[in-house]
């Protein structure tokens, strides 16, 4: 069974500047989640993706957006870089979108740096 | 609304000792609530759930966690720490919707 995989794992941007990361969810699921972490919070919620489809937003500027594929695959786009949005950036995949008890199963993320 | 509250965002046992993280959580439905744990420069790995079933939940690593609905806690708790538990754990709720609400962590560290 392959786990979530994030790319790239580090990566640095100027400010202004525009951002793509990539997650592949893991064997089976259809739900992909993404994550913002800042150095010493706990994840926060950016939206949520189900069968293609957003199915949820957290409390992030539309700057951010998202993409799923056909095969749950996932994109995030930061346009317009600020210094803030310098964190760990954490996929998740799950098994239904639709039930609230289905556990979170998370990539290693991606260390993204804002200079 | 869900929020959860972590007490004590650093906790030091000695190896061998219990282990306790505390997490109390707030939801105006009835919650699902969730332990995980992240090791540096990793992911979150689910730790156990509680999910109305039985309210003693059994994890991995040897970690367990009761619910207390009286209490709006669901502690995470461990007999005898080992070295390699020392990581970043976190504690997470979510209830109506497909969002996560995750506390501000513990981190804890395990003196040999």
């Amino acid at each position: 069974e392959t786990g979530v995989t994030q790319s790239p794992t580090h990566l640095i941007k100027t400010r202004g500047q525009q951002v793509t990361l990539r997650c592949s969810s893991q064997s089976g699921h259809n739900t992909v989640s993404w994550y913002q972490q800042a150095l010493g919070q706990g994840p926060q919620f950016i939206f949520q993706y189900y069968r293609e489809e957003e199915n949820g937003r957290g409390n992030f500027p539309p700057r951010f957006s998202g993409l799923q594929f056909p095969n749950y695959s996932s994109e995030l786009n930061v346009n317009a870089l600020e210094l803030d949005d310098s964190a760990l950036y954490l996929c998740a995949s799950s098994l239904d979108g639709r039930t609230a008890n289905s556990p979170l199963h998370f990539g290693n993320g991606t260390r993204l740096t804002v200079t | 609304a869900q929020s959860v509250t972590q007490l004590g965002s650093h906790v030091s046992v000695s190896e061998g000792a219990l282990v306790l993280l505390r997490c109390n959580y707030s939801s105006s439905v009835p919650p699902y609530l969730f332990w995980y744990v992240q090791y540096p420069n990793q992911g979150l790995q689910l730790l156990l759930k509680y999910t109305s079933a039985a309210t003693l939940v059994k994890g991995i690593n040897g970690f367990e966690a009761e619910f207390k609905k009286s209490e709006t806690s669901f502690h995470l708790t461990k007999p005898s720490a080992h070295m390699s538990d020392a990581a970043e754990y976190f504690c997470a709720v979510t209830g109506t919707g497909n969002q996560f609400y995750f506390g501000t962590g513990t981190s804890l560290t395990v003196i040999p």
